[in-house]
């Protein structure tokens, strides 16, 4: 089964400096990879996703994404953090169902604190 | 466009007792989700819709845990009789059918925080 490991639970970095959440992943096959972000009492929003390509992928609000398929890591980073980037993140997986359709393994998350 | 709507946002009850809550899909989303999410852990898919029929249910205690999605747009999520581990919040999703090759993102709603006493 594909999953994702998400190895810190909170992230602490400086305002302007560059931040990264870290994200690891096991599947068999070709990996789609994705990054959620998660504001108190709020659902998770769609950051960036890796299907094939680039190993470099930029998503919503200067974020962008890492991947290296020999280290089977799928970074996200942020070349200045912001203190509103302060919230939760999640790294997600694709899988596939009983019903050959696909359903999306999240991680455990990251909470990022972004300080003045 | 509107967004993924649920209701109620909060909901407090008493271990034994039942309870419902409501999705509305963001219009034309064929794939609807809903999602379990404890205090501290990342979202666990419960069950998964494609229009009005489930193709994925794999983790959805069945024994108190039901869904359905009449005429392929909102959805209703029950439990009953709820369990103190049910305490968490139950998030809806929904997505475009994806294309060949492509990806739809999941739409989130803000979730129903329950609470079992």
């Amino acid at each position: 089964a594909q999953s994702v490991a998400q190895p810190e639970d909170q992230v602490n970095v400086a305002e302007g400096n560059p931040l990264t959440v870290k994200c690891t992943y096991s599947v068999s096959g070709n990996p789609y990879l994705f990054w959620y972000v998660q504001y108190p009492n709020r659902g998770l929003q769609f950051l960036l996703k890796y299907i094939t390509g680039d190993n470099l992928v930029k998503g919503s609000y200067g974020f962008e994404a890492e991947f290296n398929k020999s280290q089977t890591s799928f970074h996200l980073k942020k070349p200045s953090a912001l203190v509103s980037d302060s919230a939760l993140y999640f790294c997600a997986v694709r899988d596939i169902t009983t019903s050959g359709t696909y359903k999306y393994i999240f991680g455990t998350g990251t909470r990022l604190k972004v300080l003045a | 466009e509107a967004g993924v709507a649920q209701s109620p946002r909060y909901k407090i009850i008493e271990k034994r007792q039942s309870v419902a809550f409501w999705c509305n899909p963001i219009s034309g989303h064929a794939t609807l989700y809903w999602y379990q999410q404890i205090l501290g852990q990342g979202p666990k898919l419960l069950i998964q819709f494609q229009n009005n029929g489930v193709v994925d249910d794999s983790q959805l205690p069945k024994d108190r845990f039901s869904a359905e999605r009449l005429k392929g747009v909102d959805s209703t999520l029950k439990i009953q009789p709820a369990k103190l581990e049910d305490s968490a919040v139950y998030l809806c999703a929904s997505s475009l059918l994806p294309g060949t090759g492509t990806h739809q993102p999941q739409h989130f709603g803000d979730g129903t925080r329950l609470s079992i006493l």
